[in-house]
């Protein structure tokens, strides 16, 4: 009964360190989203993946890259840290589709310094 | 460009008592609509959606939500608020390209 999980759960970061954000999900999802959510501005996309072996970006990918790994896995990755990464991270799947995301993770609350 | 509003930060309604959330849209075509729930410290929750047809759409846990497109609407309601209803609560919409609300916060009294 796992649904869509996300590791870690908490992470701090000092500026310009770089780290890998996991997402797995055991529903055979086709489609996967990396959303931010910061306070009093909803969810922002930053990337989603159609299928396995594609990947586009979203409303705010700067600063970010993706791998679908495979069905399962969508990793989101901070090549060189920002303040204005610190956010909650949240992964999403669905069975098909862009851009309406059905099941969430619990999320990666994540501080940069 | 498709963009979505929720008027109201923070509601405060007795538990017993009648909800109504507020979520107004723009967006160029028929869209699709949708509304979310967050518990604290977890992800969102699909709670309905919308695509075509009937404009009075139900959802889970009891809520239903009627999209008016003379008026740019999609309000979520309840009947009878409990006390597990206090979430955060998002509406989206979009068909390619989803835009969330900013959300509204939900605090039931006993």
């Amino acid at each position: 009964n796992a649904g869509v999980t996300q590791t870690p759960k908490f992470q701090v970061l000092k500026t310009g360190q770089s780290m890998t954000l996991q997402c797995a999900q055991d529903m055979n999802h086709n489609s996967m989203y990396w959303y931010r959510q910061d306070p009093g501005m909803g969810l922002r996309l930053i990337y989603y993946s159609a299928s396995e072996g594609t990947t586009d970006k979203g409303e705010v990918p700067n600063g970010y890259n993706v791998s679908r790994l495979n069905k399962r896995e969508f990793s989101l990755r901070l090549e060189s840290a920002a303040p204005s990464q610190t956010s909650v991270y949240f992964c999403a799947s669905s069975q098909s589709g862009r851009g309406q995301p059905q099941h969430f993770g619990d999320g990666t609350r994540l501080s940069i310094l | 460009a498709q963009s979505v509003t929720q008027p109201d930060i923070h509601i405060t309604v007795s538990e017993g008592a009648s909800l109504e959330l507020r979520c107004n849209y723009s967006y160029g075509a028929t869209p699709y609509l949708f509304w979310y729930v967050q518990s604290p410290g977890q992800g969102l929750q699909l709670l309905l959606k919308y695509f075509s047809g009937d404009t009075l759409v139900q959802g889970i846990k009891g809520f239903e939500a009627e999209f008016k497109r003379s008026q740019s609407s999609f309000n979520l309601r309840k009947p009878s608020v409990h006390w597990s209803d206090a979430a955060e609560y998002f509406c989206a919409v979009g068909k390619g390209d989803m835009r969330f609300g900013a959300g509204t916060r939900l605090t039931v009294k006993p």
